[in-house]
C-alpha cells in the first residue's frame, strides 16, 4: 500500500501569494492516479485536480497540479481569502485508495 | 444537479451494528462506482469502501474488512454501508462519494456526511 506524505503540515502565507503544497508517495504512482481535494470547515471535500494535473469541473485556473513518479505538487497562484483551508492528496492503485495527512494553508 | 444525501448516523454502543444509506440523484447512478469515505473528528480523510456498477466488485480498507459491507440498490439509486462490531475508532463523519468518469478512482461529488458515534 502506498503511503502519501504531505508537507508542510501548515503553510503560512498572505493573500495574493503563491502556495506550493507537496505530496510524496512511498512508491511510484502508476498512471499518475493522484488527486487533490480542498476541504473547508464543516464541509465535504471538493475535487480540485485529478490525474495529477487535470483540473476538475469549475475549478479556477489559479489551481494547478504537477508531478509524476513519487513527487507531486499542488500550486495555488494569487491566494484568495477562501483558499485558506485544508488540502489533501489522494492516490488510487491496486483497488485501494489512500489519502495524505493534509496541509493547512493559513493566513500569515 | 448531482445530489448525494446520507442518513443513518447515530450514537451506538461498541459492538453494535448500523446501516448507513445514501440517496443519489441527478446522474445515472448505475453507471458509476460509488464509495464511502470517513473522517474522524478533527482528523484527515480515510477511504472506507468502494463498489462497482453492478455490485459484483467490492473493496475495503483493511481496518473494516470483515466488519463492514458496502452494497447498492440500483433500482432505488441508493448506496448502503452495513457496519457490524463497531469500535470507538469507527467514530467519524461518513461521506458517500461518487466516482469521477476519468480512469482511476477520484471522488467528484460528495454528500454532506452523517455522523456515527461509537461510545458506551
Amino acid at each position: 500500500e502506498i503511503v502519501l506524505t504531505q508537507s508542510p503540515g501548515t503553510l503560512s502565507l498572505s493573500p495574493g501569494e503563491r502556495a506550493t503544497l507537496s505530496c510524496r508517495a512511498s512508491q511510484s504512482v502508476n498512471n499518475n492516479y493522484l488527486a487533490w481535494y480542498q476541504q473547508k470547515p464543516g464541509q465535504a471535500p471538493r475535487l480540485l485536480i485529478y490525474g495529477a494535473s487535470s483540473r476538475a469541473t469549475g475549478i479556477p485556473d489559479r489551481f494547478s497540479g504537477s508531478g509524476s513518479g513519487t513527487d507531486f505538487t499542488l500550486t495555488i497562484n494569487r491566494l484568495e481569502p477562501e483558499d485558506f483551508v485544508v488540502y489533501y492528496c489522494q492516490h488510487y492503485g491496486s483497488s485501494t485508495v489512500t489519502f495524505g495527512g493534509g496541509t493547512k494553508v493559513e493566513i500569515k | 444537479e448531482v445530489q448525494l444525501v446520507e442518513s443513518g448516523g447515530v450514537l451506538v454502543q461498541p459492538g453494535g451494528s448500523l446501516r448507513l444509506s445514501c440517496a443519489a440523484s441527478g446522474f445515472t447512478f448505475i453507471s458509476y462506482w460509488m464509495n464511502w469515505v470517513r473522517q474522524a473528528p478533527g482528523k484527515g480523510l480515510e477511504w472506507v469502501a468502494s463498489i462497482n456498477q453492478d455490485g459484483s466488485e467490492k473493496y475495503y480498507v483493511d481496518s473494516v474488512e470483515g466488519r463492514f459491507t458496502i452494497s447498492r440498490d440500483n433500482a432505488k439509486n441508493s448506496l448502503y454501508l452495513h457496519m457490524n462490531s463497531l469500535r470507538a475508532e469507527d467514530t467519524a463523519v461518513y461521506y458517500c462519494a461518487k466516482d469521477h468518469v476519468a480512469a482511476g478512482m477520484y471522488f467528484d461529488y460528495w454528500g454532506q456526511g452523517t455522523l456515527v458515534t461509537v461510545s458506551s
